[in-house]
């Protein structure tokens, strides 16, 4: 497996409180990904980085934001968490000088809001 | 809106037989990419083709994208049981200064009966 790391696995947490998710990459790659998995969408990007401090929104990034102030971390947070935020997050891996933008994953983290 | 679409969106088949899953997206690529995942667990990437490939073979993998009807099939020939598992594909849109996003699709369901 890819040296891909999420923290925590698994977390509950109330309603209006903030949580951080934690990617961390021992490949040097260039490329970090934040999804959401959610029953009938697939997988939706939240954010992503393209390198040190540069970040960027994806398709459903409201509520959230990031940092990644070095190669290895991207954390996601939640400002202040709702319901419609209990999800699955997948953070993900990639480095187009490899082989041409193959992404590895983490395990995921399952959020409940409460 | 999600770039790519694949269809259908659940496959029950037997053992042995061959297993089809298409996919559409809607703006110019710079390649597309099939991930695999097992229920529960992250994504893994089965195999990429770049916008200029038409068809790519992987073991028993075969992957065609047909760039002028924004189309992509993957197909699996001689299906196992250890195949069930949800596809996903995913495009790295071509035209916004390099292939840093990575979009997917909302995935095919498929089941493999012994």
């Amino acid at each position: 497996d890819a040296g891909i790391t999420q923290s925590p696995r698994h977390k509950v947490t109330e309603t209006g409180t903030p949580v951080t998710l934690r990617c961390h990459q021992t490949e040097n790659h260039r490329y970090m990904y934040w999804y959401r998995q959610d029953p009938g969408h697939g997988l939706r990007l939240i954010h992503y980085s393209y390198g040190v401090k540069d970040t960027d929104k994806g398709e459903v990034s409201d509520g959230y934001s990031v940092s990644r102030s070095k190669t290895e971390d991207f954390l996601l947070t939640l400002e202040s968490a709702t319901s419609s935020q209990t999800s699955v997050y997948f953070c993900a891996i990639s480095d187009l000088r490899g082989r041409g933008g193959e992404a590895f994953f983490g395990q995921g983290t399952r959020l409940t809001v409460v | 809106s999600q770039q790519g679409e694949e269809d259908p969106q659940a496959l029950s088949i037997q053992e042995g037989e061959n297993a089809t899953m298409n996919c559409s997206y809607k703006t110019s690529i710079n390649n597309l990419q099939w991930y695999r995942q097992n229920s529960g667990r992250g994504l893994v990437h089965l195999i990429l083709i770049r916008s200029n490939e038409r068809e790519k073979h992987s073991g028993r993998l075969r992957v065609t994208l047909d760039t002028s009807k924004k189309s992509s099939s993957l197909l699996i020939t001689a299906s196992r049981a250890a195949d069930t598992a949800s596809y996903f594909c995913a495009t790295a849109p071509g035209s916004q200064g390099g292939s840093e996003k990575l979009v997917f699709g909302k995935g095919t369901k498929l089941t493999v009966n012994p």
